[in-house]
């Protein structure tokens, strides 16, 4: 089993539509959770992150986390083409530096 | 500006050969990471430093070397050791506090292929 596990996608969603992207994780210790955006060819940039359960709402964008059930999504609003891009989800797991990665899932936004 | 920054963004070079990629940051960040990424995959740490003149083996550090002797600077050495250093490679920094490490931030990257 994967750490960090995404669906690699792609999610193709409508312009307008929400958008939401999943996570799950193996280790019950992990303490930080982040979603990065990563458009082709670029790096990744820090969109999000989460360290207590519940809901984080900025802008569009609204992270969740429930850490009994080891999973943690980013629903994006009002979604634009401008959106599309890969998302990462990472998490750093207890008492330490690193982040686990998952994969990413590709999002599309068609017009 | 504040910000990371890596150089070049792309570079080749002939097998056999090291190469040293640069990361520089001027956010007063105490913590910086190296990382790697390949066509599908998503991101694996090579080496990481949490304070100058310390660093710690990540999980593919084989045929990778770094050096911080000052806090802005985390050059990566991509040895001939390396079997296979074709790849997106990415530096991050971070605030690390005394108990927790904080958002890691990403440099432009470095596209390097050996041929």
């Amino acid at each position: 089993q994967k750490e960090v596990e995404q669906n690699s996608g792609p999610l193709s969603v409508p312009e307008g539509a929400i958008a939401s992207l999943n996570c799950t994780y193996s280790d019950r210790g992990s303490q930080s959770f982040f979603w990065y955006r990563q458009y082709s060819g670029k790096s990744p940039e820090l969109i999000m992150f989460i360290y207590s359960n519940g809901d984080k709402e900025d802008g569009r964008f609204t992270a969740q986390l429930n850490k009994a059930s080891q999973y943690v999504s980013l629903l994006i609003r009002d979604s634009q083409p401008s959106d599309s891009a890969t998302y990462l989800c990472a998490v750093r797991t207890h008492n330490t530096d690193k982040l686990i990665f998952g994969t990413g899932t590709r999002l599309q936004v068609f017009p | 500006d504040g910000g990371i920054t890596q150089s070049p963004k792309y570079l080749f070079r002939k097998e056999g050969q090291n190469v040293t990629l640069s990361c520089e940051q001027n956010l007063n960040h105490d913590a910086m990471y190296w990382y790697r990424q390949d066509p599908g995959q998503g991101l694996r740490l090579i080496y990481y430093s949490q304070i100058v003149n310390d660093f710690q083996k990540g999980d593919i550090a084989e045929g990778y070397s770094v050096s911080r002797e000052k806090k802005e600077s985390f050059p990566l050495t991509v040895t001939s050791a390396q079997k296979n250093p074709t790849a997106f490679y990415l530096c991050a920094s971070s605030i690390r506090g005394q108990f927790r490490s904080y958002e890691q931030y990403f440099g432009p990257g470095t596209r390097l292929t050996v041929t």
